[in-house]
């Protein structure tokens, strides 16, 4: 069955700090990986996402991600974080036919 | 367009009681999804449908049933409530595609006492 596991629960950074959140997945075919970033009181919104070709991939807010399918792997960084990327991050996994599966989130706070 | 509308925003209920949670879309998307969203524990899909008259389990299902009778209709019910069912639900939608953006609606808050 496909799982998706985040390894941080909750990261604190100073601003200007960089940023890496640890995403994993289970599930031995093709799969279409998402990041999501839900800030308070707000729904998820979509940061980037990758279906195929280059594994390094850019989203919104200088977020980028890079996919190793070696390492069943799909980690979200940014050099450079500000106050106002304190959110819930949340790593999914789209494998079988339609089914979207979500990490548990990573909360990021920044302190100014 | 409305996007993804579901109803009620707020409910209480009593161990033992059923209700329905009402989801619809107006963007034609074939994927529609039931997220329940507890603190910690990130979202959780409780059931999905990749199209009219197909449903499918997602990874809590327990406790809940769905129907899929319309393209724009993805209602959620509640058997018997719970406490542990006591949680924020979220329906979401998207379309089979290269976009692949997922649509959320307002979510439902529920308190089961």
């Amino acid at each position: 069955a496909q799982s998706v596991s985040q390894h941080n629960h909750h990261v604190i950074l100073s601003e200007a700090a960089s940023l890496e959140l640890g995403c994993n997945y289970s599930y031995g075919g093709t799969v279409n990986l998402f990041w999501y970033v839900q800030y308070p009181g707000q729904h998820l919104q979509l940061l980037l996402k990758y279906f195929s070709g280059d594994p390094l991939v850019k989203g919104i807010k200088g977020f980028e991600a890079e996919f190793i399918k070696s390492k069943f792997s799909f980690n979200l960084r940014k050099p450079s974080v500000q106050w106002s990327d304190t959110a819930e991050y949340f790593c999914a996994v789209n494998a079988q036919g339609g089914k979207l599966i979500f990490g548990q989130g990573t909360e990021l706070s920044v302190k100014p | 367009n409305a996007g993804v509308t579901q109803t009620p925003k707020f409910r209480i209920l009593k161990i033992g009681q059923s209700m329905t949670l009402q989801c619809t879309q107006d963007m034609n998307h074939n994927y529609m999804y039931w997220y329940r969203q507890d603190p910690g524990m990130g979202l959780k899909l409780i059931y999905y449908s990749v199209g009219a008259g197909i449903t499918d389990k997602g990874e809590v299902p327990n406790g809940y049933n769905v129907s899929r009778s319309t393209t724009e209709d993805f209602p959620l019910r509640l058997e018997l409530a719970a406490p542990s069912q006591t949680s924020v639900y979220f329906c979401a939608s998207r379309l089979q595609g290269s976009n692949e953006k997922l649509f959320f609606g307002s979510g439902t808050q529920l308190s089961v006492l």
